[in-house]
């Protein structure tokens, strides 16, 4: 199948300093990424659409100018989490689909704010 | 709205006992579904999915889901589940023509006791 690749898998990082986490396609174009978010023992949570070209579609609840997403190629994507605090420490994890069918997931990006 | 449920959120079965996990949708049109499992320490992984046609559908390990339109259902089951089945079980569901975003369950933790 098709693969997705992020980096870093982890990241400690302190309070109120900011965290850039990529997402790329390595076989495939992807023209739409997601964003999503996972707590301990929880779903996944959309966070948001990351569209190549233009401005990424943020679900409700989501602050979109904390959690920036750029999306400036076909193959990646990147979500940046600015002034960063101990709540924002979560799982986070991409996807990117193929002419809107199956998803591809990454492998998740552990982000630890202290 | 639309909304993913999964019934069971923690399962425990000895090996070789039969598993079946519930999940029930709700989506006002034409769906996509999919079960996705998560092991330990890994990123998700699809299991199998429903686009259309037979409303049986067989996945990867063994793995098969049923699609009951009536019930707004898409039960996940296996006949004989195994050690290595431990993981974490999400449905999804996304709407057909969609750019692929996701609309998860609360997702099933399923421990196999050898």
């Amino acid at each position: 199948g098709a693969v997705v690749s992020q980096h870093p898998s982890w990241v400690i990082c302190k309070s109120g300093t900011s965290v850039k986490i990529e997402c790329r396609s390595l076989d495939f174009q992807a023209t739409t990424m997601f964003w999503y978010r996972q707590f301990p023992k929880q779903s996944l949570m959309l966070m948001a659409t990351s569209n190549e070209g233009s401005k990424a579609t943020y679900e409700q609840g989501v602050e979109k100018d904390k959690f920036l997403i750029n999306h400036a190629s076909l193959t990646l994507s990147t979500l940046t989490v600015t002034s960063a605090h101990p709540e924002d420490s979560s799982f986070y994890i991409c996807s990117a689909s193929i002419m809107g069918t199956e998803a591809f997931f990454g492998q998740g990006t552990r982000l630890t704010v202290v | 709205a639309q909304s993913v449920s999964q019934h069971n959120h923690h399962v425990i079965l000895s090996e070789a006992a039969s598993l079946e996990l519930g999940c029930n949708y709700s989506y006002g049109g034409t769906v996509n579904l999919f079960w996705y499992v998560q092991y330990p320490g890994q990123h998700l992984q699809l299991l199998l999915k429903y686009f259309s046609g037979d409303p049986l559908v067989k996945g990867i390990k063994g793995f098969e889901a049923e699609f009951i339109k009536s019930k707004f259902s898409f039960n996940l089951r296996k006949p004989s589940v195994q050690w290595s089945d431990t993981a974490e079980y999400f449905c999804a569901v996304h709407g057909s023509g969609n750019t692929g975003k996701l609309i998860f369950g609360q997702g099933t933790t399923l421990q196999v006791k050898p």
